[in-house]
């Protein structure tokens, strides 16, 4: 996959707050992928980008894929103690080659 | 229902003695992966297999093997495990690009 960069590393909330997490890469990107892992837990998908300027919506997350395809975010709305978590971008070569994923963004909320 | 089980959920070896960690699926994908996190990390990816062709990442210690018998499962063999191999280690398989991963195996090595 190719290297891709994730900002912030830790994201301290309080609840009710919005969030957002950047993906960049030096390279266009074939696609973006993210990922959610809960403490303890493992890594769930969430979306998958494709297209360029592409914007996807899951009830309050919001996920954007930039016009050059070198960067990517997720925004949370009105975050909830739920979406505590990881949240890591990732992205592949193409074909079965695997997933490169980024440093990751761990979301803490305090209520 | 789980879809990627991997087994044990937790395992404990002794520094230099070998361990087996084993996955398996129900989906019937042909890709499956092994991937490394350590805390508070990104999962590293080691090594995949579609169908019976192995790939190995280029910074792949030697002392990590796999074997992958069938379709179903896929083992990741550590042959002398150091101090420095205790981390999750997660198995996954994909179809269209998308991660499937299972529970994770938690190794550690005293």
């Amino acid at each position: 996959g190719q290297q891709v960069m994730q900002i912030p590393q830790y994201q301290h909330v309080q609840e009710g707050e919005d969030f957002t997490t950047y993906c960049n890469s030096s390279t266009t990107l074939s696609n973006i992928q993210w990922y959610k892992q809960r403490p303890g837990g493992h890594p769930v998908f969430l979306i998958q980008l494709v297209k360029s300027g592409e914007v996807k919506k899951q009830k309050r997350l919001t996920f954007q894929f930039g016009e050059a395809k070198k960067n990517s975010s997720l925004h949370i709305t009105a975050t909830q103690t739920t979406d505590v978590g990881t949240y890591f971008c990732a992205s592949s070569g193409g074909g079965a080659d695997g997933l490169t994923f980024g440093k990751g963004t761990h979301l803490i909320i305090q209520p | 229902d789980a879809m990627v089980i991997q087994n044990p959920r937790y395992q404990v070896t002794q520094f230099g003695k070998p361990v087996t960690l084993s996955c398996s699926q129900t989906l019937n994908h042909n890709v499956m992966y092994w991937y490394q996190q350590k805390s508070s990390q990104a999962p590293k990816l080691l090594f995949h297999y579609y169908d019976k062709d192995f790939n190995n990442e280029a910074d792949t210690p030697d002392n990590f093997q796999s074997r992958r018998p069938n379709t179903s499962f896929c083992f990741l063999d550590i042959r002398s495990p150091g101090l420095g191999d205790a981390a999750m280690y997660l198995c996954a398989t994909s179809i269209y690009e998308k991660l499937f991963f299972g529970s994770g195996t938690q190794l550690s090595v005293l």
